[in-house]
C-alpha cells in the first residue's frame, strides 16, 4: 500500500518570501503521479500542480514549483513570492498509474502567510 | 471549467436519521468519489464509482452506502447516522480511468447530534 507523509502540520511565512512544504511517499510502483492540492479556509479544494513520475523535469505553475526526487521519494512544493491568498491547507497526493482510481493523500500542512 | 456541486454546505442531523448527501458534476466525468476529511487525518476515501450503477469500496466504507443512477450524480447515504460520522464530506470527479486529476466540490460539513 502506498503512503504519503507530510511532516509539517503547520508552517508560516512572511508575505513575499519563499516557503517549501515537504512531502515524502512510499511506493514500489514505477508508474505514478503526484499532486499538490490547496484548500483555502472554507473554500473548495483545487489542484495546484501535478508531476508525472516518468518526467525528470520538475513541474512549475507560475509561483509554484516542485522538487521531485524520485530516488528519495520526495516531492516538495515551493511557493515563491508568497501572497496572503496562499494561506490554505496543502495536501500532497499520490496515485498509481494505469486503471487505478485511488488517490492517497497526506494529512496536510496548514500554511499561513503573514502580512 | 469543471463544476462539482454538493447539495448542502452545512447539515445538522440527529443520531439514527437517514442522511443523503448529493453530488453533481457537469463535465460528463466517468469517475466520482466520496471522501471524508477530518483534522489530522487528511482525506479518506469512502466509496467511488467508475460508471453508472457501478461502485467500489474505499478505505472506510462502514456505515455508508452510495448510489449512482445517473452519470452526473453520486449520492452518499448514511443509513443510520451516528455521532462519529460528524465530519466534512468532499465529493470529487475525474474524467476517466486514465485521467488522474480529481476535481472537488465545496464540501458538506455534517454534524450529527
Amino acid at each position: 500500500a502506498q503512503t504519503v507523509t507530510q511532516s509539517q502540520p503547520e508552517m508560516s511565512v512572511q508575505e513575499a518570501e519563499t516557503v517549501t512544504l515537504s512531502c515524502t511517499y512510499d511506493t514500489s510502483e514505477n508508474n505514478y503521479y503526484l499532486f499538490w492540492y490547496k484548500q483555502p479556509p472554507s473554500r473548495q479544494m483545487i489542484l495546484v500542480i501535478r508531476q508525472e513520475a516518468y518526467k525528470q523535469q520538475n513541474a512549475t505553475e507560475n509561483r509554484f514549483s516542485v522538487n521531485f526526487q524520485k530516488a528519495a521519494k520526495s516531492f516538495s512544493l515551493k511557493i515563491s513570492d508568497s501572497q496572503l491568498g496562499d494561506t490554505a491547507m496543502y495536501f500532497c497526493a499520490f496515485i498509481r498509474g494505469g486503471s487505478n482510481y485511488k488517490l492517497t493523500f497526506g494529512k496536510g500542512t496548514l500554511l499561513t502567510v503573514n502580512p | 471549467d469543471v463544476k462539482v456541486t454538493q447539495s448542502s454546505r452545512y447539515l445538522v442531523k440527529r443520531t439514527g436519521e437517514k442522511v443523503f448527501l448529493e453530488c453533481v458534476q457537469d463535465m460528463d466525468h466517468e469517475n466520482m468519489f466520496w471522501y471524508r476529511q477530518d483534522p489530522g487525518l487528511g482525506l479518506r476515501l469512502i466509496y467511488f464509482s467508475y460508471d453508472v450503477k457501478m461502485k467500489e469500496k474505499g478505505d472506510i466504507p462502514e456505515g455508508y452506502s452510495v448510489s449512482r443512477e445517473k452519470k452526473e450524480r453520486f449520492s452518499l447515504i448514511l443509513e443510520s447516522a451516528s455521532t462519529n460520522q460528524t465530519s466534512m464530506y468532499l465529493c470529487a470527479s475525474s474524467l476517466h480511468s486514465m485521467s488522474y486529476e480529481q476535481y472537488f466540490g465545496p464540501g458538506t460539513r455534517l454534524t450529527v447530534t
